[in-house]
This record gives C-alpha cells, structure tokens and sequence, in this order.
C-alpha cells in the first residue's frame, strides 16, 4: 500500500464543513483511496472511496486532485457524533488477503 | 437494516479455555476477515475467506480458527494456545476481495 500523511488533529464547529487532507504523493495507476473513520470503542466505519473522480455519498464528499497525490474528505455540516478518528487508506483493488492498512490518521474534533 | 454483528460484545476467557466469537452478517458479501486491534495500534489480519469452505491465513493466525460453512457466518475461535488474546476484535465483510470493507462493532476479549 501506498504511504499516507495525515494531520495528527483538527478542529471543527458543529455545523459547519470539516475538510480533512490527506498526502499519498507515491499512489500507483491502479490504487484506489479509502476513507474510514473508527469511533472510540467501535468497528471502523466505512466511509468512501474513489479513483480519479470526486465522489459524493451521503455521508461525504471525496476530492481527488487530478495528479492524484492528494485527495480531501469533506464532512458538509459536521455533528458532534463526527468526532472520531478518520483513516486515508490507499489501496489496490485487486489486492488478495491483505489487511487494510491503518495509519495514525486524524483525530477530528467536533464542537458545540 | 443489512450489516453485521457480532457478538458478544464483552468475553472473557479463563486459562487453557477455547472461546468462540460470533460474526454473522446479511450483506450477501462473498468475503469476510477477522482482524484484531490492540490498544493505540492498527489492525492485524488473522484469517479472511473469499467464499464458503475456503479460508486463509493472515499476518497473526497462531492461536486461532475460523470455519466458514455458511456464506452468512464466519466464528472465531480463540485457542489456548494463542497466549494473548486480550485484544479488540473486529470482524469484515466486502463484495469481493478487494471491494470496501465494512465492519462489525467488534468484541472486546479480555482473561481471567
């Protein structure tokens, strides 16, 4: 898997958009980016994923940037139960019996 | 709703004891994993199947056991022999291999 940077922590108010940036300056042609975040004491959540395109679900949006070395996750109107740690993964999607790897990522913040 | 479960939450295993973790899910997902995360660390593969009656090992599956005779299930099977099995254990399921990874809320072993 391709190495990722992530901020250690930010900060976000209720209500208002959360980006978090992530680096993957060494992805390969074929390694898709994945987001997850993992709430403290709970299975990590799946969030979206994406190649070139932006992608938008109805958790968030995934911006890629056209020489693919970097991407953001945008959390339109982060709550309070955003609070989490929030994990960029890169990862090819024909790789068999690998464990997705997660880094340190960024612990996200949300205030009232 | 479609996701899955795992039970139970909490377990504790006394010495020499084997204990079985549940992982169901109704995603209709061909592949499933079991992964274990100690505190402040990322998660370690200890065995995945792409289909039914057909399993592997991961990184760290010393200790442990699995079966898959249902498309829907996939225990664990914590041994004796695996001596140090406190840990937080979290169970996948993905389309296919190489597909997003959703998770369970995990179980949380602890001995005695």
């Amino acid at each position: 898997d391709a190495k990722t940077t992530q901020p250690p922590s930010m900060d976000c108010a209720e209500g208002r958009a959360a980006n978090l940036p992530c680096n993957h300056s060494t992805i390969s042609g074929n390694e898709y980016v994945y987001w997850y975040r993992q709430i403290h004491s709970q299975g990590p959540q799946y969030i979206i994923h994406g190649l070139k395109n932006n992608e938008t679900n109805e958790m968030a949006s995934l911006i890629i940037t056209e020489d693919r070395k970097s991407s953001t996750l945008i959390l339109p109107h982060a709550t309070l139960r955003d609070t989490a740690v929030y994990y960029c993964i890169v990862r090819s999607i024909d790789q068999a019996g690998t464990a997705l790897i997660f880094g340190k990522g960024t612990t996200l913040s949300v205030s009232s | 709703d479609g996701g899955i479960t795992q039970s139970p939450k909490y377990l504790f295993r006394k010495e020499g004891q084997n204990v079985t973790l549940s992982c169901e899910q109704n995603l209709n997902h061909d592949a499933m994993y079991w992964y274990r995360q100690d505190p402040g660390q990322g998660l370690r593969l200890i065995y995945y199947s792409q289909i039914v009656n057909d399993f592997q090992k991961g990184d760290i599956a010393e200790g442990y056991s699995v079966s898959r005779e249902k498309k829907e299930s996939f225990p664990l099977t914590v041994t004796s022999a695996q001596k140090n099995p406190t840990a937080f254990y979290l169970c996948a399921s993905s389309p296919q291999n190489g597909q997003p990874q959703h998770f369970g809320d995990g179980t949380r072993l602890s001995i005695l």
